[in-house]
């Protein structure tokens, strides 16, 4: 597609449900980000995949967050035992080789509730 | 750890006037600096982006400066209008490649 597509666009889920949200770079993009905004604030950077290299998973909360990313393609971010606090904005953003030279492209975002 | 803040946290101002909106981060090793804007539940979208080499771009009625040896970048939006509204974020890309953004200024153009 033209832009980086996220799914779903909404969810709102049980406290201690695993969620699933899912992120479609744009078409050979090789880096894939993860940030979250909770309400008010500014984005957390979450996790950082360079094409088939080991993640930087450095901004993950805790062990309850994970992401996996196959290749250049589709990434998933899954949260398990949700908590209140988890709720927030999930953003991913996609990038040609280097973003130092081209910039980032960002999704529309999936917003989580927790209730 | 980069740092970056934005000033002011909001601004209103008539519709017509211009804008101006600062961004300052703390480590002057960056790869580029970019401006963002967010609409009210919805994602980002990229307004400008300058490359660490560049001192400014341009894109219509939008204008961003870096000096990146005193660690600052500004915004100026020319006659602003209320579609103009929203909240406009700074990001920098560093040598780590990741993104450090701003919290945000909050603009309203009063019609």
């Amino acid at each position: 597609g033209a832009g980086v597509s996220q799914s779903p666009s909404n969810k709102v889920t049980e406290k201690g449900k695993d969620v699933e949200l899912r992120c479609d770079p744009i078409s050979g993009h090789t880096a894939l980000y993860w940030y979250r905004q909770r309400l008010g604030q500014g984005l957390e950077f979450l996790i950082y995949f360079q094409g088939n290299s080991a993640p930087d998973k450095s901004g993950l909360p805790s062990d309850r967050f994970s992401a996996e990313r196959t290749g250049e393609s589709v990434s998933t971010l899954t949260i398990q035992r949700t908590q209140q606090e988890d709720s927030a904005v999930y953003l991913c953003a996609s990038s040609l080789v280097m973003a130092g030279n081209y910039g980032y492209t960002f999704g529309s975002g999936t917003r989580l509730t927790v209730v | 750890k980069q740092e970056v803040t934005q000033i002011p946290a909001a601004l209103s101002v008539p519709e017509g006037e211009n804008l101006v909106l600062n961004c300052s981060f703390t480590d002057s090793a960056i790869y580029n600096l970019q401006w963002f804007r967010q609409d009210p539940g919805k994602g980002l979208t990229s307004l400008l982006l300058i490359q660490s080499s560049q001192r400014e771009q341009t894109s219509g009625r939008l204008n961003a400066s870096l000096d990146k040896s005193s660690g600052r970048s500004t915004l100026y939006i020319a006659a602003s209008q209320p579609g103009d509204s929203a909240t406009y974020l700074c990001a920098v890309s560093s040598n780590d490649y990741k993104l450090s953004f701003g919290a945000g200024t909050t603009v309203t153009v009063r019609a």
